[in-house]
């Protein structure tokens, strides 16, 4: 069971450069989340969705789409990369409300 | 409105000593999550608190609900080497389109 997948681990991107990260999770869960981590920041939280085909907007979005075509799967997308989007990416996954959440183990993505 | 702020943003004890983080919300929460990052990786659940006033432990790790559900507490009691990491508390509504929203975490760091 391999839980909460992200993929790739590691991403240089060149200003303007565009690219997507993909999480996959194999337990069924409804809602998927996708969180950026900066030093001092916390996780903010960027998207989300309640369920398969659906999406929301999260605490900091601009910048950012995603798409959740698969129950399984929930893409983040950067049209064109910028310097402050530098971070680390974490997607999560839950069954549904009020429950805990499950985590991927990251994408550190650094664009220059 | 949503924001949970957590105190202190760091900490520094003497192994063996207690550790206290706080977190705060100016609403009332429905609920309180408590999860915690080791250097490096990625958040991990410990627990959840729904009712007002709950106290619950596991080992060493004592959490507390406020009784107006405005507030937890998460006490370590004889720090180990091990509780190194960042303490996140997280607030999550029981509605469908609810997101999770994090606070800024407590980093806590194990002087030997």
């Amino acid at each position: 069971n391999a839980g909460v997948t992200q993929t790739p681990k590691f991403r240089v991107l060149k200003t303007g450069q565009s690219m997507t990260l993909l999480c996959a999770q194999d337990m069924n869960h409804e809602y998927m989340y996708w969180y950026r981590q900066d030093p001092g920041m916390g996780l903010r939280l960027i998207h989300y969705s309640v369920g398969e085909g659906t999406t929301a907007k999260g605490e900091v979005p601009d910048g950012y789409n995603v798409s959740r075509l698969k129950k399984q799967n929930f893409l983040l997308g950067l049209e064109s990369a910028a310097p402050s989007q530098t971070s680390v990416y974490f997607c999560a996954s839950t069954p549904g409300g009020g429950t805990e959440a499950f985590f991927g183990q990251g994408t550190r993505l650094t664009v220059v | 409105g949503q924001q949970v702020m957590q105190i202190p943003q760091y900490q520094h004890v003497q192994e063996g000593e207690d550790f206290t983080t706080y977190c705060n919300s100016s609403t009332t929460l429905s609920n309180i999550q408590w999860y915690k990052q080791r250097p490096g990786g990625h958040p991990v659940f410990l627990i959840q608190l729904v009712k007002s006033g709950e106290v619950k432990k596991q080992k060493r790790l004592t959490f507390q609900f406020g009784e107006a559900k405005k507030n937890s507490s998460l006490h370590i009691t004889a720090t180990q080497t091990t509780d190194v990491g960042t303490y996140f508390c997280a607030r999550r509504g029981m509605n469908r389109d609810d997101k999770i929203i994090f606070g800024k975490g407590t980093r806590l760091h194990i002087l030997p």
